[in-house]
Formats: C-alpha cells, structure tokens, sequence
C-alpha cells in the first residue's frame, strides 16, 4: 500500500491569488495522477505527473492555469493560478506502486475562493 | 469519457447484501473492472477488481458477467458505514494507466 500525505488539507483564498497544495508519498512511484472534484460531482482528472518530464494534461485543462511540478519519485505539486470562485473544489492526488495495481489516493485538499 | 454506467443512487437495509450492478458493454479484453469507493469528505478507497473470474476480498464480492460487459458488487451485509458513493471503472492493470472516473453510484444504508 502507500501512504499519501496531502497540504493543506483546506484553505480559504482570495481570489486573483495562487495555491500550491503538495502530495508526498512514503515509497517511490513512476506516476502521480491530480483530480478536481467540483462539489456533489465525480472525480476530473486534470493531469498525470512523471518524473523528469512534463506533465500531461487532460482536454479542458492547460499548464497556465495548473501548474504542476514533480522533482522526484515521492513529491509533487499543483499550482491553482489566478484563481476564481469556479475553482473552488476539493484537489486529489493519486499515485499507483511497484507491487499492486490498485491506485491510492490522498484525502484531498479542499479549495475555496472567495 | 468513463467506459462504465451505474445508477445514481440506492437504497439497503442495514444488515442485508447491496449489490450495485455496472454496465461496461465496450470493455476490452485487456481491461479489467474495478471498483472505488468515496466516504464523505475522504479520498477514494479500493474495494477490488476482476478481469472474468468472480472475486472475492474481506470488503466485497465482484460478479463479472460471462460476456464481460456487466458486473455486479456485492457488500455482503451492509453496514451503515458502508453509506458512500460507489464507482465502477475499467482500466488495464497497468500501474501508470490513468483511471477515469464516471458518476457513480450513491448507496444509502438504511438503519
């Protein structure tokens, strides 16, 4: 299993401004996965993370706006940017490791913009 | 898009078997099925996932039909923490595959 540590778990921001919420993870993994889930609505993936490289992105989601950086096998952020109300939302991070083929997933960081 | 549909939400007495059915009529023969769940306000958890044989873990049970295109989970005596929205997904067991989410399915235990 992994244990995945996400901060802060919740912040209040004004908007215009940026948040970077932060994933670590306690063991090596090749992805890291970074979902929006808006209130009463499923999971968004926004993009997939691999180390050394850059992140790739889902349609309707652009690195301007999502910034994401992935320095070594057991961290990574993402950046809201210029952010608005419509962004408020709980962020997730998600990770798959060596031996199961099962993903886990932090308990998220909830966002609002006010 | 998710590959999966469900309904969108049931109702189980306490202490009775909820079975959640999943129609997944175009999956591939590489893909398995999988199952999540998400308790209010906590990240998703992994229940268990099959490819054609029925499954069996100490959370649940998963029936997957012979043709593959339809599954069923089963939480064999439900419990009123067991309240939680159910998600079905189809993925290849590949641990850097992307998983996608589709609406799931809200199960209410009923005491």
């Amino acid at each position: 299993s992994a244990v995945i540590s996400q901060k802060p778990s919740r912040d209040i921001c004004q908007r215009g401004t940026s948040l970077t919420i932060q994933c670590q993870v306690d063991s090596q993994v090749t992805m890291m996965f970074w979902y929006r889930q808006q209130p009463g609505q499923s999971l968004t993936l926004i993009a997939t993370a691999n180390q050394g490289s850059e992140a790739t992105y889902e349609s309707g989601f652009v690195i301007d706006k999502f910034p994401i950086s992935r320095p070594n096998l057991t961290f990574s952020t993402l950046t809201v940017s210029n952010m608005s109300p419509e962004d408020s939302s709980i962020y997730l991070c998600s990770v798959d490791v060596t031996e199961n083929t099962e993903a886990f997933f932090g308990q998220g960081t909830r966002l609002t913009v006010v | 898009d998710a590959k999966t549909t469900q309904p969108t939400s049931m109702d189980c007495a306490e202490g009775r078997a909820a079975n959640l059915p999943c129609n997944h009529s175009t999956i591939s023969g590489n893909e398995y099925v999988y199952w999540y769940r998400q308790i209010h306000s906590q990240g998703p958890q992994y229940i268990i996932h099959g490819l054609k044989n029925n499954e069996t873990n100490e959370m649940a049970s998963l029936i997957i039909t012979e043709d593959r295109k339809s599954s069923t989970l089963i939480l064999p005596h439900a419990t009123l923490r067991d309240t939680a929205v159910y998600y079905c997904i189809v993925r290849v067991a590949n641990r850097d595959d992307k998983i996608i989410f589709g609406k799931g399915t809200r199960l209410h235990i009923l005491p």
